[in-house]
């Protein structure tokens, strides 16, 4: 597609519910990030992929967070037994090669998580 | 480790009002790289400019500019002639490597521009 899509846009999830979020990067392209960005703060980085690889996953705040990109283009994002503090926008971007271009990242619109 | 700091939590102008938006960051690199990103209503973040370590030339884009001041390791970003559509959340970032793993980002000006 022309940009990087990410569904669903909005997620309401119990605290405790398993939620799975989801990423499209634009075709072709190597690189995958997920940051996570609470309400009122600057995005911070969660993971790391290079085609299929995790190479970084050092932002994952504890082991319920689980990312994967088994075919080197879809992404999922999975929370395990949510909690109130995991609510937050999910973005995704990705870039098109392992080296940062001139213009950095595509961004998604990102996922709206709200534990409730 | 990096650090990005943006001093102005929240500013409001009237239109054709010209803003700067302040951007100090913090690094133990001599290569790395600056950016700008607005993030709209809408929510995604969009790409405004990229700045590596090596070149402080100052940069004009229509009604933007930056200006990159290694000595006081600032990265500004002004608006001229500011117009409603410029309202949105505004992020500075720093990354120190090439490959973009260590992305960091500055906690974000919100911009409000009045009619």
């Amino acid at each position: 597609g022309a940009g990087v899509s990410q569904s669903p846009r909005y997620k309401v999830a119990k605290r405790g519910q398993d939620v799975a979020l989801r990423c499209d990067p634009i075709s072709g392209h190597v690189s995958l990030f997920w940051y996570q960005q609470a309400l009122g703060q600057g995005p911070e980085f969660l993971t790391y992929f290079q085609n299929e690889a995790q190479l970084d996953k050092s932002g994952l705040p504890s082991d319920r967070f689980f990312a994967e990109r088994p075919e080197g283009s879809v992404s999922t994002l999975k929370i395990q037994r949510t909690q109130q503090e995991d609510s937050a926008v999910y973005l995704c971007a990705s870039s098109q090669g392992g080296r940062l271009e001139g213009y950095g990242y595509t961004f998604g619109s990102g996922t709206r998580l709200t534990v409730v | 480790a990096q650090k990005v700091t943006q001093a102005q939590t929240e500013i409001s102008v009237v239109e054709k009002e010209d803003v700067t938006l302040d951007c100090v960051y913090e690094t133990r690199d001599t290569t790395y790289y600056l950016f700008w990103y607005k993030q709209p209503p809408s929510g995604e973040l969009v790409f405004l400019i990229r700045r590596n370590s090596f070149d402080e030339q100052n940069e004009i884009s229509g009604r933007y500019s930056w200006n990159f001041q290694k000595s006081t390791s600032s990265f500004n970003f002004t608006i001229t002639a500011s117009q409603v559509v410029d309202s949105a959340v505004y992020f500075c970032a720093l990354s120190e490597d090439n490959y973009g793993q260590n992305f960091v980002f500055g906690p974000g000006t919100r911009l409000s521009v009045l009619p």
